[in-house]
């Protein structure tokens, strides 16, 4: 597509309860990371994906979180068992390899948890 | 540890120029990056350094210096839709994964 698509745009939950979020990177693109936009708070690295190596996972929170990219392509990012402070924008964001190649993020799921 | 600063919230009127400061501390350093980011939107990328310098793109320039741990956005002739959130971001090394700042919120007013 044109850009890094993520759906849903908005998602409401109960606590106790598991979200999945996706996101279809621009094709071609190589490397992909998820990010958490709390309130007031920078951008938080989540994890990250490149190519067919093993994914950086050092910025999941706790073991409530995974990720997967399957086929070098879309991405799901899940949440088990929800808790209120998981509530944030997700912003999951690819890019070409290389030094100086930009990230194109996507628009985000902003997530909810009663 | 790693640490990059800018300030919370700025304002300036249309027409002037305003500068945003970022200071860094990263266990190393392969790059910045400044991202503009619109209230509900997604974060847009505006400019990249990673030699000492500035570098300009019309209204926008960016300047480096790595022995100071220091870069600014500088933006001239402010416009109304310059009103926004200004993302300072660093790169340690290769393709690890951009640091970035808490942002600095631009105001714009007449």
């Amino acid at each position: 597509g044109a850009g890094v698509s993520q759906s849903p745009s908005n998602k409401v939950t109960e606590k106790g309860k598991d979200v999945e979020l996706r996101c279809d990177p621009i094709s071609g693109h190589t490397a992909l990371y998820w990010y958490r936009q709390s309130l007031g708070q920078g951008l938080e690295f989540l994890i990250y994906f490149q190519g067919n190596s093993a994914p950086d996972k050092s910025g999941l929170p706790s073991d409530r979180f995974s990720a997967e990219r399957t086929g070098g392509s879309v991405s799901t990012l899940t949440i088990q068992r929800t808790q209120q402070e998981d509530s944030a924008v997700y912003l999951c964001a690819s890019r070409k390899t290389g030094n100086n190649e930009k990230l194109f993020f996507g628009s985000g799921t902003q997530l909810s948890v009663l | 540890g790693q640490n990059i600063d800018q300030p919370t919230e700025m304002t300036a009127t249309e027409g002037a120029i305003v500068q945003i400061n970022c200071t860094y501390q990263t266990s190393g350093f392969n790059g910045l990056f400044w991202y503009q980011q619109h209230a509900g939107e997604a974060p847009t990328f505006l400019s990249y350094n990673v030699l000492d310098g500035l570098e300009e793109k019309g209204r926008f320039s960016s300047f480096l210096s790595r022995s100071k741990g220091y870069s600014y956005l500088l933006l001239k002739e402010l416009q109304m839709k310059d009103s926004a959130s200004y993302l300072c971001a660093v790169r340690n090394s290769g393709n690890t994964p951009l640091v970035f700042g808490k942002g600095t919120r631009l105001s714009v007013i007449a």
